[in-house]
């Protein structure tokens, strides 16, 4: 049974912190890893990994995988209070199944 | 803009009722998802759906039946609503294969937070 878990739960942090969200995995016929950021409705795309090794970056959010190793990560510099969300890991193992974890949940204060 | 479209934002059912949850998408993808989202347990699969008059069962099926009489609409139906249903429910979709260049894995709807008292 394909497995993501995500570390921190939860985490509160500073405006202008930076922080890293983890994300280790176990899934059978790895395809992909994908991050998604959730507000108050639908999870929306950030990044999606296929290559260890290479970074994927989107202005102060950027994420890498390592393949060997079984984990990402999602960095975010200079935080702001507009960075608030759950931000969910899930892995594509068979067919077009996406297997998620639990969420860390980050909350960006003043 | 694509859209994947749930009817209901909110829904309040009382325990037995048969509970109906609609999904669109114009996005003339193949593949359709519900999941439920409750926390600590994250998001969790429950069926999905590869092709029309086609069903496969998740993670946690128990409780819960499905329908796809047409692409575009994927509906799922609590049978005797229970309050341990009471959850978000999400409806996804993606086109077949999952995703190639310039694809982003799945496309979900706004969700729908469901009550059972």
């Amino acid at each position: 049974e394909d497995k993501v878990v995500q570390s921190p739960l939860s985490l509160v942090v500073h405006e202008g912190d930076t922080v890293t969200l983890n994300c280790s995995y176990e899934v059978t016929n790895f395809r992909s890893l994908l991050w998604y950021k959730q507000e108050k409705k639908a999870p929306t795309f950030l990044f999606m990994l296929t290559s260890s090794g290479i970074e994927k970056k989107s202005g102060r959010l950027s994420s890498i995988l390592d393949k060997k190793e079984l984990f990402s990560i999602l960095n975010i510099t200079a935080t702001q209070t507009g960075d608030s969300a759950i931000y969910l890991c899930a892995v594509a193992g068979t067919a077009s199944k996406l297997t998620f974890g639990t969420g860390t949940r980050l909350q960006v204060t003043l | 803009d694509v859209k994947v479209t749930q009817s209901s934002r909110y829904l309040v059912k009382r325990t037995g009722e048969k509970v109906f949850l609609e999904c669109v998408q114009d996005m003339d993808h193949e593949n359709m998802f519900w999941y439920r989202q409750d926390p600590g347990l994250g998001l969790r699969l429950i069926y999905f759906s590869y092709d029309v008059k086609m069903k496969e069962k998740g993670d946690i099926p128990e409780g819960y039946s499905v329908s796809r009489e047409k692409k575009e609409r994927f509906s799922l139906i609590l049978e005797s609503a229970s309050t341990n249903q009471t959850s978000m429910y999400l409806c996804a979709s993606s086109p077949w294969g999952g995703w190639g260049q310039g694809e982003y894995g799945y496309t979900f709807g706004s969700g729908t937070r469901l009550t059972v008292v």
